[in-house]
């Protein structure tokens, strides 16, 4: 069965220090997704992008955010200087289309700023 | 989105019956009921979804009420992988052809002991 995946499984990075989360969304989804649980607390919405541009942004998603769709394959997440609190577990989905009722969730990479 | 009640936690016996109740008193007439669950710092995984009838697949049945105010997720036959945290979640699916964010509240723990 088609899977979303996401590397590095853990990150461990300085405060301040710029890192990249990469993920493979489901081959013939259109529709890509981060959103971030920091530990004990609920899964947010960051960011949505379709069609290489972004759909839907959070308040959370600020200026220190990106995300890009280098190669076709990956999408990725990028965070240009890393502050403590976004420590957190950042999950990638992706949906088939804009009629799809169902979002496929990777297994998350946890990132730890320190 | 219209919000969601739903208990903090829940306990099954290993094999029986797990009824999962969910309010949305405030649903409205295009806003669908999704439920998801998320096993332990797991991604989120996709259980079923509904407009207004009962609907069943291979993990689980949906039950709406007819006023479309409560639900409930069943798990018929709960094992102890079934153990997670449970979400309700009521939405649009899309809007201007695209698809939309799901917004996770805090879910039920739902224990399933042996």
């Amino acid at each position: 069965e088609p899977e979303v995946t996401q590397t590095p499984s853990h990150q461990v990075t300085q405060m301040g220090q710029e890192v990249i989360l990469r993920c493979v969304p489901i081959s013939n989804h259109l529709y890509f997704y981060w959103y971030r649980q920091i530990l004990g607390q609920k899964v947010e919405f960051l960011v949505s992008f379709y069609n290489n541009e972004i759909s839907e942004k959070s308040e959370i998603f600020d200026d220190q955010f990106s995300v890009e769709r280098p190669d076709g394959s990956n999408f990725t997440l990028k965070i240009r200087s890393t502050k403590l609190e976004d420590s957190a577990m950042y999950f990638c989905a992706s949906s088939a289309d804009s009629t799809s009722y169902e979002q496929y969730f990777g297994p998350g990479t946890r990132l730890t700023v320190t | 989105d219209a919000k969601t009640t739903q208990p903090t936690s829940m306990d099954c016996a290993e094999g029986r019956a797990a009824n999962l109740p969910c309010n949305h008193s405030t649903i409205s007439g295009n806003e669908y009921v999704y439920w998801y669950r998320q096993i332990h710092s797991q991604g989120p995984q996709y259980i079923i979804h509904g407009l207004k009838n009962n609907e069943t697949n291979e993990m689980a049945s949906l039950i709406i009420t007819e006023d479309r105010k409560s639900s409930t997720l069943i798990l018929p036959h709960a094992t102890l992988r079934d153990t997670a945290v449970y979400y309700c979640i009521v939405r649009v699916p899309y809007l201007s052809g695209s698809a939309r964010q799901l917004t996770f509240g805090s879910g039920t723990q739902l224990t399933v002991l042996p």
